[in-house]
């Protein structure tokens, strides 16, 4: 069974850079067919798309976003990392972990099959 | 990229049908069939609900289904249930390796 697991502080100051880990368990990271992404929900509000990680190495990331974002797989943990800097108080969100099944070539997919359950973050001094 | 347009709620009674829309613009919706539905209970993760305009990952219930004209895909729940109750959200492939989502919508089951 496949399972995507966020962790990382729950608290973080204006100004700091938030650091999160995505765990997956049943799969490996380094796999042809899938590729990872982050995306976020701020309290009360819709969802975000943040970026992708692609088998390639590649990154792709919410051009909202791309200039504070950093997203890299660390395949011998099994994990994928986000880190987003000068956070403010509208960085405030649940941050979720997801699978993104997409054949690039074919185009065909995009879509996020697999979540994890999703971490809060809070910005606040 | 600007997010698609989603109505803030729907509501409906049990076993009717409801229809939720999902308006984006020739350069998202309308170049693509990459567009993919997701339920959120309350406190919860998301979950894929349709993916590719029309299909349905196995598992989830044949009440859901999806169509896409021209820049506006649609969601579409029969026989409604209780615990349709929900929020729903669409995402669309809008090239470049980018996504966006839409606002989302709030189900009611009357």
């Amino acid at each position: 069974q496949v399972q995507l697991q966020e962790s990382g502080p729950g608290l973080v100051k204006p100004s700091e850079t938030l650091s999160l880990t995505c765990t997956v368990s049943g799969v490996s990271i380094y796999n042809t067919y899938y590729h990872w992404a982050w995306l976020r929900q701020p309290p009360g509000k819709g969802l975000e798309w943040i970026g992708n990680n692609y088998e390639t190495g590649d990154t792709s990331y919410n051009p909202s976003l791309k200039s504070r974002v950093t997203m890299s797989v660390d395949t011998s943990n099994n994990q994928f990392s986000l880190r987003l800097r000068s956070l403010t108080v509208a960085d405030t969100a649940v941050y979720f972990c997801a699978r993104l099944w997409w054949r690039q070539r074919l185009g065909q997919g995009w879509f996020f099959d697999l979540w994890g359950p999703g971490t809060l973050v809070t910005v606040s001094s | 990229q600007s997010a698609l347009t989603q109505p803030a709620s729907v509501s409906g009674s049990p076993g009717q049908s409801v229809t939720i829309s999902c308006t984006g613009t020739d350069r998202d919706i309308g170049s693509y069939d990459l567009v993919s539905w997701y339920q959120q209970h309350p406190g919860k993760a998301p979950k894929l609900m349709i993916y590719e305009a029309d299909k349905r990952p196995s598992g989830v219930s044949s009440r859901f289904s999806g169509s896409k004209s021209g820049n506006t895909a649609s969601l579409t729940i029969s026989g409604l249930q209780a615990e349709d109750e929900a929020d729903y959200y669409c995402c669309s492939y809008v090239g470049s390796l980018l996504g966006v989502f839409g606002g989302g919508t709030k189900l009611t089951v009357l």
